[in-house]
């Protein structure tokens, strides 16, 4: 099965930084990666979809990168509601895996 | 407006039995790929299993899982259902279900339901 990798596993910044979050497949998934948004205590939030399509509703400042093995999801400048757990998920076959998600603080 | 709500969740001996429900509202839950997530207290999502949209009733299983949970829906009730046998304590979790974004193959969720507890425990 393919193996789904987060970097970093947690980061803290400052409001107005740009944070970039890594999602690394073990195997090519061309652009078949998903990003969600948990926010504490709620439900994921769908952000991006086929590794760079923005889901309608989610702000232009989220932006998602990559294809084949290597992806990237950009927050352009964080805002104090990003504060969240972000998991990339691949769904070109299952098992349709979810990464072991980035814990995102502000400093 | 789309929305799915989960039920039958609870406290339930290792070995034992439970079905969960996904009451779909909203959307006609047949033309969906819909999903069943879970997540443990303080860990990540996990993946458990996926049953395809129209034309194609093609279930998908995790390792963790496979033998002992299945899928299915009804589509007159619009409802996705998961049971759960031989239950063990690592199932222990909230489970939620979710709906694709599009019709076709499984691709990303983009509406999830609010989860129903499972506790799995002598």
């Amino acid at each position: 099965d393919i193996q789904m990798t987060q970097s970093p596993s947690s980061l803290s910044a400052s409001v107005g930084d740009r944070v970039t979050i890594t999602c690394r497949a073990s195997q090519g998934i061309g652009d078949s990666l998903a990003w969600y948004q948990q926010r504490p205590g709620k439900v994921p939030n769908l952000l991006i979809y086929a590794a760079s399509t923005l889901q309608s509703g989610v702000p232009s400042r989220f932006s998602g990168r990559g294809s084949g093995t290597d992806f990237t999801l950009t927050i352009s400048s964080l805002q104090p509601e990003d504060v969240a757990t972000y998991y990339c998920q691949k769904y070109i076959s299952a098992p349709f895996t979810f990464g072991p998600g980035t814990k995102v603080d502000i400093k | 407006e789309v929305q799915l709500v989960e039920s039958g969740g609870g406290l339930v001996q290792p070995g034992g039995s439970l079905r969960l429900s996904c009451a779909a509202s909203g959307f006609t839950l047949s033309t969906y790929a819909m999903t069943w997530v879970r997540q443990a207290p303080g860990e990540g999502l996990e993946w458990v299993s996926t049953i395809s949209g129209s034309g194609d009733s093609g279930t998908y299983y995790a390792e963790s899982v496979k033998g002992r949970f299945t899928i299915s829906r009804d589509n007159s009730n619009n409802t996705l259902y998961l049971q759960m046998n031989s239950l063990r304590t690592e199932d222990t979790a909230v489970y939620s279900c979710a709906k694709d974004n599009r019709e076709g193959p499984p691709r990303a969720f983009d509406v999830w339901g609010q989860g129903t507890m499972v506790t799995v425990s002598s």
